[in-house]
């Protein structure tokens, strides 16, 4: 696509629910990386993939956090029994490879009640 | 370990003024530095990439500087308007690694 794509651009869950979120990155992009922004905070590296492996995953904060990547196209980031604390914008961008500029999508916002 | 970091927090300058944005890092071995601004509830925007061979990158009224030995950038911004008021961040690629670390951002409010 033109962008990189996010969905849903806005989700609430219930403390204990596992979330999916999507993102679609730009065609033809090997490099694909996960982000975190809490509210006031700076940026947090989540994961990096490089078609469908991730040889960088040490940003994923504990074990109920995962994340895949199929067809070296679209990832999805899963968030297993949500935590307040997981509540923040996740932000997902692409590169063409690594080292390359980074194109960001829109984000996620997610609120844990 | 790779600390990034941006100074000032918060800056608001006059209409028309030029100004400076300031980014620091400890580790010299980077691969590249990027700039990206960031409008309230939205994404990053690209504006300017530096490859750690390059001294400067020029972008309409943004230059960008790098200075890998004493491990500073600088984002010069000419003649401001108030559509430049957002977050500017700094983020920097290490050599050797995947993740590219971000400072905090400077946030730029122009007035009109």
């Amino acid at each position: 696509g033109a962008g990189v794509s996010q969905s849903p651009s806005n989700k609430v869950t219930e403390k204990g629910k596992d979330v999916e979120l999507r993102c679609d990155p730009i065609s033809g992009h090997t490099a694909l990386y996960w982000y975190r922004q809490s509210l006031g905070q700076g940026l947090e590296f989540l994961i990096y993939f490089q078609g469908n492996s991730a040889p960088d995953k040490s940003g994923l904060p504990s074990d109920r956090f995962s994340a895949e990547r199929t067809g070296g196209s679209v990832s999805t980031l899963t968030i297993q029994r949500t935590q307040q604390e997981d509540s923040a914008v996740y932000l997902c961008a692409s590169s063409l490879e690594w080292g390359y500029g980074y194109t960001f999508g829109s984000g996620t916002r997610l609120t844990v009640v | 370990k790779q600390e990034v970091t941006q100074i000032p927090a918060a800056l608001s300058v006059p209409e028309g003024e030029n100004l400076v944005l300031n980014c620091s890092f400890t580790d010299s071995a980077i691969y590249n530095l990027q700039w990206f601004r960031q409008d309230p509830g939205k994404g990053l925007t690209s504006l300017l990439l530096i490859q750690s061979s390059q001294r400067e990158q020029t972008s309409g009224r943004l230059n960008a500087s790098l200075d890998k030995s004493s491990g500073r950038s600088t984002l010069y911004i000419a003649a401001s308007q108030p559509g430049d008021s957002a977050t500017y961040l700094c983020a920097v690629t290490n050599t050797g690694g995947f993740k590219t670390i971000f400072g905090a951002g400077t946030r730029l409010f122009v007035k009109a």
